[in-house]
Parts: C-alpha cells; sequence; structure tokens
C-alpha cells in the first residue's frame, strides 16, 4: 500500500452543482479525517471516522457537507449546493487507534466553484 | 478549546545553515502531542517530527531537532544543515492524549526558503 489516496486530484465545478470527493486509507488504519486547508493556511479540521463511525464534527461542516465512510474501508465527502467560499484543497488522512500515531495525509482534492 | 500558533509567515535559511521556526500553542491539558509536519509545494504533507508532552526530552529525526518547553507552551523546530529539498511549508500541529479526542489542531504555518 502506497499510502492515502484521494480522488480527483482536482475539481471544477459551477456554482450550485454537487460534488463528491473519495478517500482511500491506509489499509489497515482506522482512523480517517476529513481537514479543508485555504491558500496560506493551515488545514482546518471538518470530521473524523473511527471505523464506520462519524465521531466528530467541526461547526465548519454546514448541512451541505456530509461525509460517509460505509464498511470502515473509504471515505466520501459531499458537498451538495457548492458556493464559491467551498473553493479549497479537502485533504483527507489516516492513522491507527494507538499512542504516537501520527496521520498520514493523501495529496488533496482541489476544488474550484467558478 | 485548543489553539496552535505560528508567528513567522516565511522564513529564509543558507542552504548549509540553521533555522528555527517558531510554535506556540494554548491547552489546559496535561497530556498531549505535538508534530512538525512538511508540505512541500503541490506535494502531500508528511510528518517531520513529534514529540510527547509526558517526555521531557526533546525529540530529535537526524537534522531535525525541536526545543519543547512545556510550561512555556512552545514547541520550536530546528532545521541543522539545511537543504534545498527542505524548502517548504511546515505547520505545527496539536492533538489531545484524552480519549475521545482524535483531531489534529494546526497552526497556520511557516513557509521556509532555501537560499543557494
Amino acid at each position: 500500500d502506497t499510502g492515502v489516496s484521494q480522488d480527483p486530484r482536482h475539481k471544477i465545478t459551477k456554482r450550485g452543482q454537487n460534488v463528491t470527493f473519495r478517500c482511500d486509507p491506509i489499509s489497515e488504519h482506522n482512523r480517517l479525517y476529513w481537514y479543508r486547508q485555504t491558500l496560506g493556511q493551515g488545514p482546518e479540521f471538518l470530521t473524523y471516522f473511527q471505523n464506520e463511525a462519524q465521531l466528530e464534527k467541526s461547526r465548519l461542516l454546514s448541512d451541505r457537507f456530509s461525509a460517509e465512510r460505509p464498511k470502515g474501508s473509504f471515505s466520501t465527502l459531499e458537498i451538495q449546493r457548492t458556493e464559491q467560499g467551498d473553493s479549497a484543497m479537502y485533504l483527507c488522512a489516516s492513522g491507527r487507534t494507538g499512542q504516537n500515531t501520527e496521520a498520514f495525509f493523501g495529496q488533496g482534492t482541489r476544488l474550484t466553484v467558478v | 478549546a485548543q489553539t496552535v500558533t505560528q508567528s513567522q509567515p516565511e522564513m529564509s535559511v543558507q542552504e548549509a545553515e540553521t533555522v528555527t521556526l517558531s510554535c506556540t500553542y494554548d491547552t489546559s491539558e496535561s497530556d498531549y502531542y505535538l508534530f512538525w509536519y512538511k508540505q512541500p509545494p503541490s506535494r502531500q504533507m508528511i510528518l517531520v517530527i513529534r514529540q510527547e508532552a509526558y517526555k521531557q526530552q526533546n525529540a530529535t529525526e537526524n537534522r531535525f531537532s525541536v526545543n519543547f518547553q512545556k510550561a512555556a507552551k512552545s514547541f520550536s523546530l530546528k532545521i541543522s544543515d539545511s537543504q534545498l529539498g527542505d524548502a517548504a511549508m511546515y505547520f505545527c500541529a496539536y492533538r489531545s492524549a484524552a480519549p475521545g479526542t482524535y483531531k489534529y489542531i494546526f497552526g497556520t504555518g511557516t513557509r521556509l526558503k532555501v537560499l543557494a
């Protein structure tokens, strides 16, 4: 396994359209995170899964955002009725339960809403 | 709520020289983890170094070392013998060790330029 994989790498969409991103974590990792990063800023936490359970959601995650992780494997992040302010890099990370475990990041999906 | 502050938006260092990136954080917890992540241009973030708050000894990884001052809530990164490949955004991150809290909180980053 070569690491966390995200698809697509780039997405351009028109305002008001729905978009869905996919993340495939490292296979033995039970934790999965979604972050959003805008230019010149650090990653902002969106949501976290342990196995298939979504354990925490940020207040940043409005009703237009939804994330799933069926069967505790890959995850999807959907944004409905996209707005220009949704333009950002969406990062996925995975990790294992236990002490000292780092988060391993994917290369991200860059979303541009026009 | 915990916060992480990186007060240096950009730093420059001459190749082969040493540079220190600053990070401060705010928390009321006593047990937590601190990380430095590197994000090269258009590439994924990778872990540079991590520190457990319960350890007094500063972590080191080859040319990278930290100065962890728990009382001052300071966690700086020292890069020795800087190389061109060290040029990147560097993010300081905090993670609680409390059960049930697993998110990483990041600072705004420091862009490091390495001059040949």
